[in-house]
């Protein structure tokens, strides 16, 4: 069955990078689009960005430009998000999703979400 | 970025109960519509794709409709294990943007 499986939980110091990573398996890796969503303590959803594993192109929300980058390993069929210049802001459960065929938007399995947590 | 404004933030109805989420767009999003359940410390689980079609696997208590700007999640019949958050998502364009969530509670 699919099976997105993230790295565990990261304490970071402001100002440091963070690299999160998703381990897929179940599906073919390069057909479905692989994306970001985190949820900031209290806070709904945030769409971060999504890459297409095929290709490693990728589409970031415009608030994270700049300072996320979504990577993928297609040996290893793992995705990757790096969070630079961290702030205590970033402090959130990080999510790995997977899109539903051509419905790229539409999120049909989820990993287990990776706490984040950025203080001095 | 299209907004999503859900409403209620919290409920708290009795088990067999049947409760109503509503979602709006800020524009028309067609039926570009996905509703998702969170449970803490559990993986986000989608239940109804497209504003009305069931996800496998997913009971027939949960329905979606709406199309447009306004959506609906009905629970037919509240279970104990309906205990969660639930959040609407629209994907008619980049930015993905969900709702702010409802949290469902028993009475």
């Amino acid at each position: 069955q699919v099976q997105l499986v993230q790295s565990g939980a990261e304490v970071k110091k402001p100002g440091a990078s963070v690299k999160v990573s998703c381990q897929t398996s179940g599906f073919t890796f390069t057909d479905y689009y692989l994306h970001w969503i985190r949820q900031a303590p209290g806070q709904g959803l945030e769409w971060m960005g999504m890459i297409n594993p095929r290709i490693g192109s990728t589409d970031y929300a415009q608030k994270f430009q700049g300072r996320v980058t979504v990577t993928r390993d297609t040996s290893t069929n793992t995705l990757y998000m790096e969070v630079n210049s961290l702030r205590s802001e970033d402090t959130a459960v990080y999510y790995c999703a997977k899109g539903a065929g051509t419905a790229t938007g539409r999120l049909d399995n989820w990993g287990q979400g990776t706490l984040v947590t950025v203080s001095s | 970025d299209i907004q999503m404004t859900q409403s209620p933030n919290s409920l708290s109805a009795s088990v067999g109960d049947r409760v109503t989420i509503t979602c709006q767009a800020s524009q028309d999003i067609n039926n570009f519509l996905n509703w998702y359940q969170m449970k803490p410390g559990k993986a986000p689980k989608l239940l109804i794709y497209d504003a009305s079609n069931l996800e496998t696997g997913v009971p027939s208590r949960f329905s979606g409709s709406g199309s447009g700007t306004d959506f609906t999640l009905t629970i037919s019949s509240l279970q104990p294990e309906d205990i969660a958050t639930y959040f609407c998502q629209h994907y008619h364009r980049l930015p993905l943007t969900f709702g702010g969530g409802t949290k469902v509670e028993i009475e």
